[in-house]
């Protein structure tokens, strides 16, 4: 059973450039949340999908933004992009209701994103 | 403001006990977990407390007081494949949103 796949797993690109990352969440999972973790840094919540709407956003600008699919997978975009944006990008599903409390959520592997 | 803090480094030896704190102050407060971290991987789930106690599971417990904002994992029998950053997040107002401390970095020496 494929766990939560995210794609590309590196990615390099310049200032001002735009970007989209995707995930595919586990199976038999429907909530996707989007994270942004710094070297050294838990991560930060950026937002997270259910039902193909965003249910929840955290503190990022709208230059941060997404989608999820009929079939759960979801996308993240970042336009205009500065070279803070560098971080790891981490994808984590869920089933909606208690079950994140009790398997916890699934994390990718992330997208490695360099700006520069 | 919501914060979670938690020791940026700690080292202990093979076969021994470590205990990893944890405080926080969110908004609200709907469970707290603990997530393993080998450097270049994702985080990998561990526990949930949501009632004051402890929780065993294995080698792992997690331990929470909800009064004094407080939880700490207990690992114990250390091997070297425990040497990763341990990480609480609190589940907040939101039930959606995990607010995350910055991680322990786990040194195992033999």
């Amino acid at each position: 059973d494929a766990g939560v796949t995210q794609s590309p797993t590196h990615l390099i690109k310049t200032r001002g450039q735009q970007v989209t990352l995707r995930c595919s969440p586990k199976s038999g999972h429907d909530t996707v949340s989007w994270y942004q973790q710094a070297l050294g840094q838990g991560p930060q919540f950026i937002f997270q999908y259910y039902e193909e709407e965003e249910r929840q956003r955290g503190n990022f600008p709208d230059r941060f933004s997404g989608h999820q699919f009929p079939n759960y997978s979801s996308e993240l975009n970042v336009n205009a992009l500065l070279l803070g944006d560098s971080a790891l990008y981490l994808c984590a599903s869920s089933k909606n209701g208690q079950g994140r409390r009790i398997y916890g959520y699934t994390f990718g592997s992330g997208t490695r994103l360099t700006v520069v | 403001g919501q914060n979670i803090d938690q020791p940026t480094e700690m080292t202990a030896t093979e076969g021994a006990i470590v205990q990893i704190n944890c405080t926080y102050q969110t908004s609200g407060f709907n469970g707290l977990f603990w997530y393993q971290q080998h450097a270049g991987e994702a985080p990998t789930f561990l526990s949930y407390n949501v009632l004051d106690g402890l929780e065993e599971k294995g080698r792992f417990s997690s331990f929470l007081s909800r009064s004094k904002g407080y939880s700490y994992l207990l690992l114990k029998e250390l091997q070297m494949k425990d040497s990763a950053s341990y990480l609480c997040a609190s589940e907040g107002d939101s039930n959606y949103q995990l607010i995350w401390g910055a991680g322990t970095k786990l040194i195992i020496k033999p």
